[in-house]
């Protein structure tokens, strides 16, 4: 069961810097936050997980509140390539197959 | 390095016939899974196999699925009886098997069922 919250679509133009915001009140110690995302006609793609330490990679930051009841994944200067199905995930360590919710849908602007 | 690699792309079949559903995961990866996805119920998790045992199929509908990996190199997904319900986008994922590892994605086959 999915147990994180988003919104179901945001929009920006591009070049901007876009937030999406992910909400999961009852995470647990031992769960990692991930973040796919989806175009369509293609499978999930990674963008990035953590734990309790913000991350950065050439996608995306993922900022990780200090409760961890929340996060943010950050796309700096979105292109119309990042339009996407974004999806939060939580996933216990140790264990493998994820549940994923609904997503955001990201649309770019040209 | 292919990525995982889904066949059919498309499949189209009558009501109650069989469908076979093939996943090659990527070369070395030890844990594949199966999702299915849906407009409605978006993407849901099936079953997944560690070392071509499984692991865990809680989300395999109790009848007329079956999932199998009978080498490291594939695994199959059959549907028996097919109904117009079981419509869906049949994702295969592949992993290195350790533990908090990513999911390689393949590009689904979309399964139709008149």
């Amino acid at each position: 069961d999915a147990k994180t919250t988003q919104p179901d679509s945001m929009e920006s133009t591009e070049g901007e810097t876009v937030h999406l915001p992910c909400s999961h009140a009852t995470i647990s110690g031992n769960e990692y936050i991930y973040w796919y995302r989806q175009v369509p006609l293609q499978g999930p793609e990674y963008v990035t997980h953590g734990l309790q330490q913000n991350t950065t990679n050439s996608m995306a930051f993922l900022a990780i509140a200090s409760d961890r009841k929340s996060s943010t994944l950050i796309l700096p200067h979105v292109s119309l390539r990042d339009a996407a199905v974004y999806h939060c995930i939580l996933r216990v360590a140790g264990y493998q197959n994820f549940y994923f919710g609904k997503g955001t849908s990201l649309t770019v602007i040209p | 390095n292919a990525g995982v690699i889904q066949t059919p792309r498309h499949k189209v079949t009558g009501k109650g016939q069989e469908a076979t559903l093939w996943c090659e995961p990527i070369s070395g990866h030890s844990a594949v899974f199966w999702y299915r996805q849906t407009i409605v119920q978006g993407l849901e998790f099936l079953t997944y196999f560690r070392n071509q045992a499984p692991i865990d199929d809680s989300g395999m509908p109790k009848e007329r699925f079956s999932a199998q990996m009978p080498n490291q190199s594939h695994s199959t997904l059959k549907i028996q009886s097919t109904q117009p319900q079981d419509s869906a986008v049949y994702l295969c994922a592949s992993s290195p098997g350790l533990g908090g590892a990513e999911q390689f994605f393949g590009p689904g086959t979309r399964l139709t069922v008149l």
